[in-house]
């Protein structure tokens, strides 16, 4: 069957560093894509892995390794905005995303 | 660029009557949509894929006859929720398709409440 699997929530402080680990497993791979979502609100995209490695972006990176099934995502120099669920999704070979259930980060001051 | 709206953002009617929601690509053609449900502290569920012109596909467990999609024109498609019922209360999100395959653009959410 099609798994994603991430915790369901993780706290950290103000202007640390938090990684949010995610693993999947479907059928066939077409990429691997992290969302931010806030209370209420529609998911916003955060980004695409679909080779291996590290991509960074500002604050945010994502890893991914295909061969392990793992990605995760790397946010630094927190910030209280920060605070959200972040959706792993892979998407799998039918170009179907398969959603992970989410990891609720709260920041502290 | 890549602009989905929703309209309306939140909807409140009795139990027994029908919503509609409308999703629309506001710069950009989408050949198809992606209806999701998603339901307080849980994840996204994919209730199914419409494509323009044609019948949508519906995920497992949802009920077609219920949950009616229609995808007329490459901007828009509605989602009629028939006959609503409290427990059909949820938020409900449309992502556009873009031109890659692998490109999906997410409107800001209907929450409907039946009451």
């Amino acid at each position: 069957g099609q798994n994603i699997d991430q915790p369901t929530e993780m706290t950290a402080t103000e202007g640390a560093i938090v990684q949010i680990n995610c693993t999947y497993q479907t059928s066939g791979f077409n990429g691997l894509f992290w969302y931010q979502q806030h209370a209420g609100e529609a998911p916003t995209f955060l980004s695409y892995n679909v080779l291996d490695g590290l991509e960074e972006k500002g604050r945010f990176s994502s890893f991914l390794s295909r061969s392990k099934g793992y990605s995760y995502l790397l946010l630094k120099e927190l910030q209280m905005k920060d605070s959200a669920s972040y959706l792993c999704a892979a998407m799998d070979s039918n170009y179907q995303l398969i959603w992970g259930a989410g990891t609720k980060l709260i920041i502290k001051p | 660029g890549a602009v989905v709206s929703q309209h309306p953002s939140w909807v409140i009617c009795k139990s027994g009557t029908s919503v509609k929601i409308e999703c629309r690509s506001l710069d950009f053609q989408a050949t198809t949509m992606f209806w999701y449900r998603q339901f307080p502290k849980q994840s996204l569920m994919l209730m199914a894929t419409s494509n323009e012109g044609s019948k949508a596909t519906y995920e497992q467990g949802v009920e077609k006859d219920k949950f009616l999609i229609n995808h007329a024109s490459l901007t828009l498609s509605t989602l009629t929720v028939t006959s609503a019922h409290p427990e059909d209360s949820s938020f409900y999100i449309c992502s556009a398709g873009g031109q890659a395959r692998n490109e999906q653009y997410f409107g800001p959410g209907t929450r409907l409440t039946v009451t």
